[in-house]
């Protein structure tokens, strides 16, 4: 079956790059999503990629997929304190009925 | 446009009550689910609907039954609430498959005592 999996923690200083990893095990998927949690708050999509592409940009973020190693990373330049929160990677497969499935989740710090 | 609609938002229910959370959308999508959000588990399905009349099952379906007569509603009964139920509970719509994703609705925290 399908398996998402993220490391749990990180933290970064403001100003620095923060790179957040996300390993899958559905070579079918045929997106992957980054999704955003602030404290007390629903899930927010940040950005997605389509399973053909290897990397897409969107201002702070740039998502990679290696989809030969099944990783997926979500690279946030020049991280704010508003950045903080909890991010959750999640991948489609059409094929399932339109569920995705999420990731443990990467709750990322930002220090001063 | 007010998306997806979770009432109530906080909810606290004796061992053995039965409740229903409510999910309503306004945006004609087809698929709705009802996912569960633990400490370090991330999310987890527990139903779906991929249009009205039409149910499945997820992830961790025990113990939460679900129906889907209109398109807008789905929801989430407990027929007898565990403190295992304990937990932030999310429903999710899709409308256009793939690049739009799931819009969620803020969640219902849910503590069973």
């Amino acid at each position: 079956g399908e398996d998402v999996e993220q490391s749990l923690f990180l933290s970064v200083r403001e100003g620095d790059s923060s790179v957040i990893n996300c390993t899958y095990t559905d070579s079918s998927s045929t997106y992957l999503y980054w999704y955003k949690q602030e404290p007390g708050a629903g899930l927010q999509l940040l950005t997605y990629i389509f399973s053909n592409m290897d990397m897409k940009q969107d201002q702070r973020l740039t998502v990679l997929l290696n989809k030969k190693d099944k990783h997926l990373s979500l690279r946030i330049a020049d991280t704010q304190t508003g950045d903080s929160a909890i991010y959750f990677c999640a991948e489609l497969n059409t094929g399932t009925a339109s569920k995705l499935t999420f990731g443990t989740g990467t709750r990322l710090q930002v220090t001063l | 446009n007010a998306g997806v609609t979770q009432t109530p938002k906080f909810q606290v229910l004796k061992t053995g009550q039965s409740m229903t959370l409510q999910c309503a959308q306004d945006m004609n999508h087809e698929y709705m689910s009802w996912y569960r959000q633990d400490p370090g588990m991330g999310l987890r399905l527990i139903h779906y609907s991929v249009g009205a009349g039409i149910t499945d099952q997820g992830e961790v379906p025990n113990g939460y039954n679900v129906s889907r007569s209109t398109t807008e509603d789905f929801p989430l009964r407990l027929l007898s609430a565990a403190p295992s139920q304990t937990s932030v509970y999310f429903c999710a719509t899709q409308g256009r498959q793939g690049s739009y994703g799931y819009t969620f609705g803020s969640g219902t925290r849910l503590t069973v005592v």
